[in-house]
């Protein structure tokens, strides 16, 4: 079973409506963050979380909302969806607060805004 | 701010071709490098690390090494296969928390 796990994988929705993507894992990693993929730019942070009650803003969080529900639920949600969010969205999970430790991502959910 | 820049894409090579993508990265202190893969329709994965200068990296014969003076983490492999077709990312961590990322190299290894 995957450790990292993502939900949808795809997803298709009109401009306007509210989107909420979900993110489990069962590493049990106290740091989870959310990224979005857009070709030729990489990954970039929207979100991370160090525990349930410490969320913070990453380079491209206008437009979207997380939730920390426990310690293994992190989601993401876009309140009013627009175009410009079509993307590739990814979550991530991490060992510790050391600079060594490593990311471990899940599988991406594909969102299509129309 | 912290930034890391890598080789444009594509890269086309044929199979037992010698690969070579360049990244370079800008950062205040001593970040840990990294390098991700990502294969069609599948999330990142960790390909190799590095966490302080001249430290080198290998996995899946691929290898890179940590040059603090060029600021470079170069990754290799002296014999690719079409199993190696994926894009690449080079990472280097922004503080003690976060990851920033390169732009990715998609490569396409033709039989």
């Amino acid at each position: 079973d995957a450790d990292v796990t993502q939900t949808p994988r795809n997803r298709i929705t009109k401009t306007g409506k509210r989107i909420m993507l979900e993110c489990s894992q069962t590493k049990g990693h106290d740091r989870m963050y959310w990224y979005r993929q857009d070709p030729g730019l990489g990954l970039r942070l929207i979100y991370y979380s160090f525990d349930v009650k410490d969320i913070n803003k990453g380079e491209i969080s206008d437009g979207y909302s997380v939730s920390r529900q426990a310690q293994a639920k992190f989601s993401l949600s876009l309140e009013s969806a627009i175009p410009n969010q079509t993307a590739l969205y990814f979550c991530a999970t991490r060992t510790g607060g050391a600079v060594t430790d490593t990311q471990y991502f899940g599988p991406g959910t594909r969102l299509t805004v129309l | 701010g912290d930034s890391v820049t890598q080789m444009e894409g594509p890269v086309t090579l044929s199979e037992e071709a010698f690969l070579t993508i360049n990244c370079t990265y800008t950062a205040t202190g001593y970040p840990s490098l990294f390098w991700y893969v990502q294969y069609p329709g599948e999330g990142l994965q960790l390909l190799l690390k590095a966490t302080k200068a001249d430290d080198k990296g290998s996995n899946k014969g691929f290898e890179a090494t940590y040059r603090k003076e060029t600021t470079s983490f170069h990754l290799e492999k002296g014999s690719v296969q079409v199993s190696d077709s994926a894009v690449y990312f080079c990472a280097a961590t922004r503080g003690a928390q976060k990851l920033v990322f390169g732009q990715g190299t998609r490569l396409t290894i033709n039989p």
